[in-house]
C-alpha cells in the first residue's frame, strides 16, 4: 500500500530492553520525522532526517538513535528502554522543498510502545 | 514559557455550534501556522495552513493568524459530530530544511455532541 507505514503497532517491552520503530514511506520524499506524544507535552520532535545517511537531533533526542540508509526507511531505537520512554511514536515525511504544497508532512499511524 | 500555548481542553459543544481554537506563541520569528487533526489512535493530518498573518477560509473551517497578538485561531462553522477530535496547531520559522521543523501546541481534544 502506498503511504507511511509504522510496525509495530503496539508493543510492551521492559526496562533496559533495545527496541526498534519501523518506518516506511513509499512517496520517496526526502525528509523524515520521528515525534513522540505524551498527554501534557503534545508532539516532540526526536530525530529528523534530510535524505539518507542524514539525521540531525530534534528537541528530545536522548536515549534514542535513527539511521537511514535507504530513503524510504528511518527506524528509531531505543537502545536501553526506560519508563519514561513510554509514549506514542509517530512517524513524518515530507519533501520540505521549500514550498507549502510539499512541505506538508504525512504522519503515520502511529507506535504506542509501553516500558515496564 | 513553552514556545506555543494551547488549551487542552476538552471542550465539548452541541451540533451546529461555532467552534474556536486557539494558540498562542512567543516567538516572533514564526512565519507560517498549520492546524492539524487528530482522530483517536490515528496519526495527525494537515487541516489548514496560513503564511504570515491574516485570514484562510476553507468550507466551514477559518484560520485566522493575528502576528502582532501572537495569537492563531481555528473557527469551526456548524460543527458535525464527524468533528471530534484533537486539533494541534503547528507553526514554523520557515519552509524547508530545519526551517520547516514544526513546533506542536499540545492540542485541543474537541466532542460535537449530536
Amino acid at each position: 500500500d502506498a503511504g507511511i507505514t509504522q510496525s509495530p503497532r503496539y508493543k510492551i517491552t521492559e526496562t533496559g530492553r533495545q527496541v526498534t520503530l519501523m518506518c516506511h514511506q513509499t512517496w520517496s520524499h526526502s525528509y523524515m520525522f520521528w515525534y513522540r506524544q505524551d498527554l501534557g507535552h503534545g508532539l516532540r520532535l526526536i530525530y529528523y532526517s534530510a535524505a539518507a545517511d542524514i539525521t540531525d537531533k530534534g528537541e528530545v533526542p536522548d536515549g534514542y538513535v535513527v539511521s537511514r540508509s535507504k530513503t524510504e526507511n528511518f527506524p528509531l531505537t531505543l537502545e536501553s528502554a526506560t519508563r519514561s520512554q513510554t509514549s506514542v511514536y509517530f512517524c513524518a515525511s515530507s519533501e520540505a522543498s521549500g514550498s507549502i504544497f510539499t512541505d506538508t508532512q504525512y504522519f503515520g499511524p502511529g507506535t504506542r510502545l509501553t516500558v515496564l | 514559557q513553552k514556545e506555543v500555548e494551547q488549551d487542552p481542553g476538552p471542550l465539548s459543544v452541541p451540533e451546529g455550534a461555532i467552534v474556536s481554537l486557539n494558540c498562542t506563541y512567543s516567538n516572533s520569528a514564526f512565519q507560517y501556522f498549520m492546524w492539524y487533526r487528530q482522530y483517536s489512535r490515528k496519526g495527525p493530518e494537515l487541516l489548514m495552513y496560513t503564511y504570515s498573518s491574516g485570514n484562510k477560509e476553507d468550507g466551514r473551517f477559518t484560520a485566522q493568524v493575528d502576528k502582532s497578538s501572537k495569537y492563531i485561531s481555528l473557527f469551526i462553522r456548524d460543527s458535525q459530530p464527524s468533528d471530534s477530535a484533537t486539533y494541534l496547531c503547528a507553526m514554523s520559522y520557515g519552509l524547508g530544511g530545519s526551517q520547516g521543523n514544526l513546533i506542536f501546541g499540545k492540542g485541543t481534544k474537541l466532542s460535537v455532541k449530536p
